[in-house]
């Protein structure tokens, strides 16, 4: 089975940093793609960044490059993601999400872990 | 610009069926997409993805209730059989080169 599991989240003041793990089981991590999606309280999903199997391939929304720095350890089956510089509207709930062998859509989620940035 | 547009809600009655609409921008007639399922206070999940002309593959253990189609820009999600657990957030997903990944708005389905 198919397991995604986030950690790492919590609450950080404004222009602090914070690092989310997501721990993956059930399949070979090392062949697939991996990526950050959050949900800011109320509303839809936005995707944050991409790392490819060997990690040669990265992307990032606009919102978050340079803050955000995504990575992979395919010996440990964990994907990262260090976010500094924190903003109040990175407030939300990140989720880690494994992309299809096939294409960029994804397969699988997890069931995310909550970043709340406020003083 | 790649966009995803989805109508912000829709319900129907239990045990009846519902058609939700997820419409690529205007030319975008080849793009597939990828329909999710997100229960309240769940995180999402996947259930199919559907190409252009109508074919779909849904993932693990998703019911045959489900089921996709395509015309044109709009890609379709339809529910039969309507039952309380599908009551949550519908998002359409898609992607592209250079602009990765593109997630509608989702639709909130309620069941009455």
């Amino acid at each position: 089975e198919v397991q995604l599991v986030e950690s790492g989240g919590g609450l950080v003041q404004p222009g602090g940093s914070l690092r989310l793990s997501c721990a993956a089981s059930g399949f070979t991590f090392s062949n697939y793609g991996m990526n950050w999606v959050r949900q800011a309280p109320g509303k839809g999903l936005e995707w944050v960044s991409y790392i490819s199997t060997r990690s040669s391939t990265i992307y990032y929304v606009d919102s978050v490059r340079g803050r955000f720095t995504i990575s992979r350890d395919n010996a440990k089956n964990s994907l990262y993601l260090q976010m500094n510089s924190l903003r109040d509207e990175d407030t939300a709930v990140y989720f880690c999400a494994r992309t299809s062998a096939e294409s960029d859509y994804f397969e699988y989620w997890g069931q995310g872990t909550l970043v709340t940035v406020s003083s | 610009q790649l966009v995803l547009t989805q109508s912000p809600s829709a319900s129907a009655s239990l045990g009846a069926s519902v058609k939700l609409t997820c419409t690529l921008s205007s030319g975008r007639t080849t793009y597939a997409i990828a329909w999710h399922q997100q229960q309240p206070e769940k995180g999402p999940r996947y259930l199919m993805k559907l190409n252009s002309d109508g074919s779909y593959n849904k993932g693990d253990g998703v019911p045959d209730r489900f089921s996709g189609s395509s015309s044109g820009t709009e890609r379709y999600l339809t529910i039969s059989s309507l039952q309380s657990e599908d009551e949550a957030d519908y998002y359409c997903q898609t992607w592209g080169t250079g602009i990765h990944v593109v997630f509608g708005g989702g639709t909130k389905l309620n069941v009455l």
